[in-house]
C-alpha cells in the first residue's frame, strides 16, 4: 500500500517570504499522480497544484511550485512571496494510476502559520 | 474548478437517531464520488467510494451498515449515518473526481455533533 508522509507538522513564515513543506512517499508504481491541497480554516479543500509521474517538468501554479524527485519519491511545495490568505493545512496527496478506485491517500499535513 | 455542494453544513442530533447528509456535483455528472471523514487536527480519512447504479465500495474497518451510502443519480451521492453515536461526531467530507481535469474536488463538509 502506498503512504504519504508530511514530516512537518507545523510551519511558519513571515509574509512575503518563501516557505517550502516537505512530503515523500512510498510506493512501487511507476504511473502516479500527486497533489496538494489546502485547507483553510473553512475547511473547504481546494486543489493548490497537481503532478504526473511521468513528467519531469516540475508543476508551478503561479506563486506556488513543486519539486518533484521521482527517484527519491519527494514531492515538496514551495510558496512565494507567502501571503496572509496562505495559512492553512497543507495536505499532500497521491493517487495510483495502475490501481482501480482513483482513491487519495493523504498525508497527516502540515499546518502552516503566516505571520505579517 | 469543478464545484461540489454539501448540505446540511452542520448537524446537531441525538444518540440513536440517524442523519443524511447529501453531496451535490453541479457541473457535472459524475459517477464516482468519494466521502471521508476527519477528525481535529487530523488528516482525511476514506471511507468509502459511491458509484452511481452499485453498490458502494467501503474501507476496511469502516460499516456499511452503519454509513449508508446511495448514489441514485449522476449528481447526487447521499451518506446517511444511521443510530448515531457521539463518537461519529465528526467532519465529513465528499468528493467527486472530474474525469476531464483528472482531479478530485470537495465540498465544503458536514460537521456532525451527536449529542
Amino acid at each position: 500500500a502506498q503512504t504519504v508522509t508530511q514530516s512537518q507538522p507545523e510551519m511558519s513564515v513571515q509574509e512575503a517570504e518563501t516557505v517550502t513543506l516537505s512530503c515523500t512517499y512510498d510506493t512501487s508504481e511507476s504511473d502516479y499522480y500527486l497533489f496538494w491541497y489546502k485547507q483553510p480554516p473553512s475547511r473547504q479543500m481546494i486543489l493548490v497544484i497537481r503532478q504526473e509521474a511521468y513528467k519531469q517538468q516540475n508543476a508551478t501554479e503561479n506563486r506556488f511550485s513543486v519539486n518533484f524527485q521521482k527517484a527519491a519519491k519527494s514531492f515538496s511545495l514551495k510558496i512565494s512571496d507567502s501571503q496572509l490568505g496562505d495559512a492553512a493545512m497543507y495536505f499532500c496527496a497521491y493517487r495510483s494510476e495502475e490501481t482501480s478506485g482513483s482513491r487519495l491517500t493523504f498525508g497527516e499535513g502540515t499546518q502552516l502559520t503566516v505571520n505579517p | 474548478g469543478a464545484v461540489v455542494s454539501q448540505h446540511p453544513s452542520r448537524v446537531i442530533c441525538k444518540s440513536g437517531t440517524s442523519v443524511k447528509i447529501e453531496c451535490r456535483s453541479l457541473d457535472f455528472q459524475a459517477t464516482t464520488m468519494f466521502w471521508y471523514r476527519q477528525f481535529p487536527k487530523q488528516s482525511l480519512m476514506l471511507m468509502a467510494t459511491s458509484n452511481e447504479g452499485s453498490k458502494a465500495t467501503y474501507e476496511q474497518g469502516v460499516e456499511k451498515d452503519k454509513f449508508l451510502i446511495n448514489h441514485a443519480s449522476l449528481t447526487l451521492s447521499t451518506l446517511t449515518v444511521t443510530s448515531a453515536h457521539p463518537e461519529d461526531s465528526s467532519f465529513y467530507i465528499c468528493s467527486d473526481r472530474q474525469p476531464a481535469a483528472d482531479t478530485q474536488y470537495f465540498g465544503p463538509g458536514t460537521r456532525l455533533t451527536v449529542l
